[in-house]
C-alpha cells in the first residue's frame, strides 16, 4: 500500500461546480498535512495547511480525520484558474520525510 | 528575494556523463531537499539536508550524491547518468516552525533527458 493515496482523477467539472478531493495516508505517526497545487510544467506551491479542526480559505476548505487517516479538500464555485493538479502531502516529522501523493488533476471547463 | 532557484533549467546528457544540479535559496532555511517527479508517480525524495554540512538519503538515493557546503546551496550530482534518471528534478527548502507544520518552497525545476 502506498503511503499517501489520492483519487486517481482526472476530474472534469464545469465552472461553478463544487469538487472534492480525497486523500488517505498510512502512517498514523504523521504530524502535519498539506494541500499543494501544481500547474502544468511548474513547481508545486502550497495551497493550504490542514489542521485538525478543519480550515477554510475563501472557496477552499480542508478537513483532517486522524482516526480514519483521511484528508479532504473541497473547492466551491470552481473557476477556470483552479485547473491544476492537487497534491496531498503528509509530513511525519520536522525537517524530513514529506511524502507526496501522486496528485489529482482538475480541469474546470467553461 | 528570489526564493529558490535552480540551474540549469534543462539539460540533455548522454548515458555515462556526469553533471551537477545547483539549488540556491535566499530565505535562510535550515532544510533543503531534492525530489524527482515522474509521470503518475508524484514527487519522490532523493536526498535531503537538515543543515549545513549534513545530508541524508531519501526514498530513491541510488545514482545520486549531494553536498551542502553552504547553508544556502544544495548540490545534486549524477556521476554516471542513466536513461532511468530522465525526470524533472525539484529542489525545495523549508524551516521548522514550532507548533505548526513546515511549508516547503520549491524551485522551478530542472528537466533532465538522458539519452
Amino acid at each position: 500500500r502506498k503511503e499517501v493515496e489520492q483519487d486517481p482523477g482526472p476530474f472534469n467539472v464545469p465552472e461553478g461546480a463544487t469538487v472534492a478531493f480525497n486523500c488517505t495516508y498510512s502512517n498514523s505517526a504523521s504530524q502535519s498535512f498539506f494541500w499543494y497545487r501544481q500547474d502544468c510544467r511548474k513547481e508545486p506551491k502550497l495551497l493550504m495547511s490542514v489542521y485538525s479542526s478543519g480550515n477554510e480559505d475563501g472557496r477552499f476548505t480542508a478537513q483532517l480525520n486522524r482516526a480514519s487517516q483521511y484528508i479532504s479538500l473541497l473547492i466551491r464555485d470552481s473557476k477556470l484558474s483552479d485547473s491544476a493538479t492537487y497534491l496531498c502531502v503528509v509530513n511525519q516529522g520536522y525537517g524530513q520525510n514529506f511524502v507526496f501523493g501522486p496528485g489529482t488533476r482538475l480541469s474546470v471547463l467553461p | 528575494n528570489a526564493g529558490v532557484t535552480q540551474t540549469p533549467k534543462f539539460r540533455v546528457l548522454k548515458t555515462g556523463q556526469s553533471m551537477t544540479l545547483l539549488c540556491a535559496q535566499d530565505m535562510n532555511h535550515e532544510y533543503m531537499y531534492w525530489y524527482r517527479q515522474d509521470p503518475g508517480m508524484g514527487l519522490r525524495l532523493i536526498h535531503y539536508s537538515v543543515g549545513e554540512g549534513t545530508t541524508a538519503k531519501g526514498e530513491v538515493p541510488d545514482g545520486y550524491n549531494v553536498s551542502r557546503l553552504k547553508k544556502q546551496n544544495f548540490l545534486l550530482g549524477l556521476e554516471s547518468a542513466a536513461p532511468s534518471q530522465t525526470s524533472v528534478y525539484f529542489c525545495a527548502s523549508s524551516s521548522p516552525v514550532l507548533g505548526a507544520g513546515e511549508t516547503q518552497y520549491f524551485g522551478p525545476g530542472t528537466r533532465l533527458l538522458v539519452l
